[in-house]
């Protein structure tokens, strides 16, 4: 099935700089790749999102960026915020199109 | 924006008894529901699929039997924890297509604590 691999583990970055998280997946048919926030204790919240047929989307602060033909994609954040302070996880649909497959998390700290 | 309403929150339980958790879809049908666990300081691992009105696809290593889900409608999926241990102990969260098929759109419940003393 999908396997979503996810670096760095822990991240921490002064105020003001910039974090990017990498993941990779295994099944070349995904074709939907979300980023979720997640604070201590509560349910994972959608920061942004990327579908296989474009290859960068940008937010605000936030973009992401995927490259199909190497199955990796990356989470920019820039002008880091104290309140950017949370675990990060990637996504992809797996193998039958429909439940998500997270990666392993990334923490972010950004000290002030 | 879609909802997904979970419940309980939290819950502390006695070894050998069962917990039955509940998500509910409270403003879209949700034909398919999606049940993860997380440890703490792991990643949401996916316990199953829950599809309405046929039985739950589970991932590998997931005790059917123990993990017993149930989808009766479009907008209700429930899991029950039967005989809990200790090591069952986790927080658990599910989630639903919040758009058509085509779409991709997920929406998580608040998740529930389980707590197994």
């Amino acid at each position: 099935g999908e396997n979503v691999e996810q670096h760095p583990s822990t991240l921490s970055v002064q105020e003001g700089d910039s974090a990017v998280i990498k993941c990779t997946y295994s099944d070349s048919a995904s074709n939907y790749f979300p980023w979720y926030k997640q604070e201590l204790g509560k349910r994972p919240q959608l920061i942004i999102d990327i579908r296989s047929n474009v290859g960068e989307k940008k937010d605000q602060r936030i973009a992401v960026t995927l490259n199909k033909t190497a199955k990796h994609f990356s989470l920019h954040i820039t002008e880091t915020q104290p309140e950017d302070s949370a675990v990060y996880f990637c996504a992809a649909k797996n193998q039958a199109g429909t439940a998500l497959i997270f990666g392993k998390g990334t923490t972010l700290s950004v000290s002030s | 924006g879609a909802v997904v309403s979970q419940h309980p929150s939290w819950v502390i339980c006695k070894s050998g008894t069962s917990v039955k958790i509940e998500c509910r879809s409270l403003d879209f049908q949700a034909t398919t529901m999606f049940w993860y666990r997380q440890f703490p300081k792991q990643s949401l691992m996916l316990m199953a699929t829950s599809n309405e009105g046929s039985k739950a696809t589970y991932e590998q290593g997931v005790e059917k039997d123990k993990f017993l889900i149930n989808h009766a409608s479009l907008t209700l999926s429930t899991l029950t924890v039967t005989s809990a241990h200790p090591e069952d102990s986790s927080f658990y969260i599910c989630s639903a297509r919040d758009t058509p098929a085509s779409g991709n759109g997920y929406t998580f419940g608040s998740g529930t604590r389980l707590t197994v003393v």
